[in-house]
């Protein structure tokens, strides 16, 4: 079946400019999550969405960092005034539930700020 | 601190080599469960494996094996008769029943096959 997928899988921004990330998780998977991983980095955990709860947004780097979660599915990562030290690879996955079940990862969105 | 850790930064091996990626994670959970990804230069990551922590029987899978071990609490992943093919970043993924929706990723060590 379908995966994860995000789009676009190449963003380049001016500083300054607003963006928006997209991510389609796999049907069915009510947990969705957001990491960022910096070249040679390892995964920064950003967001987290379980069902209709309250998401978890004790990974957002700043008030810049946005995202929501429409209808239980989509979700939208958005970055507003970008800077240079947002260039990262932006992953998203999903997973049946909360926790332990493993998370399917998408291809990522790679955001350069010019 | 860091819950946990991939010492091995990079490890380059010859085609046909046995390989072990390490991992030691730190929890005071008693329930709690260990994953390993992979990801290829292609970027996407990919689910190995999970093991809860009342398992540790050693999982073999083809040329792939994992060693649990609570007593060091460890992780290890080894990789036999190796290949092109496995050249990728490995991740070692912590998660704890008591903070249920969180991954705690290591840092990754990147395997290099050498043809």
């Amino acid at each position: 079946g379908a995966g994860v997928s995000q789009s676009p899988s190449n963003k380049v921004t001016e500083k300054g400019k607003d963006v928006e990330l997209r991510c389609d998780p796999i049907s069915g998977h009510t947990a969705l999550y957001w990491y960022r991983q910096s070249l040679g980095q390892g995964l920064e955990f950003l967001i987290y969405f379980q069902g209709n709860s309250a998401p978890d947004k004790s990974g957002l780097p700043s008030d810049r960092f946005s995202a929501e979660r429409t209808g239980g599915s989509v979700s939208t990562l958005t970055i507003q005034r970008t800077q240079q030290e947002d260039s990262a690879v932006y992953l998203c996955a999903s997973s049946l539930e909360q926790g332990h079940s493993p998370l399917h990862f998408g291809n990522g969105t790679r955001l350069t700020v010019t | 601190a860091q819950k946990v850790t991939q010492a091995q930064t990079e490890i380059s091996v010859v085609e046909k080599e046995d390989v072990t990626l390490d991992c030691v994670y730190e929890t005071r959970d008693t329930t709690y469960y260990l994953f390993w990804y992979k990801q290829p230069p292609s970027g996407e990551l990919v689910f190995l494996i999970r093991r809860n922590s009342f398992d540790e029987q050693n999982e073999i899978s083809g040329r792939y094996s994992w060693n649990f071990q609570k007593s060091t609490s460890s992780f290890n992943f080894t990789i036999t008769a190796s290949q092109v093919v496995d050249s990728a970043v490995y991740f070692c993924a912590l998660s704890e029943a008591s903070t249920g929706n969180q991954f705690y990723f290591g840092t990754g060590t990147s395997l290099t096959v050498i043809p």
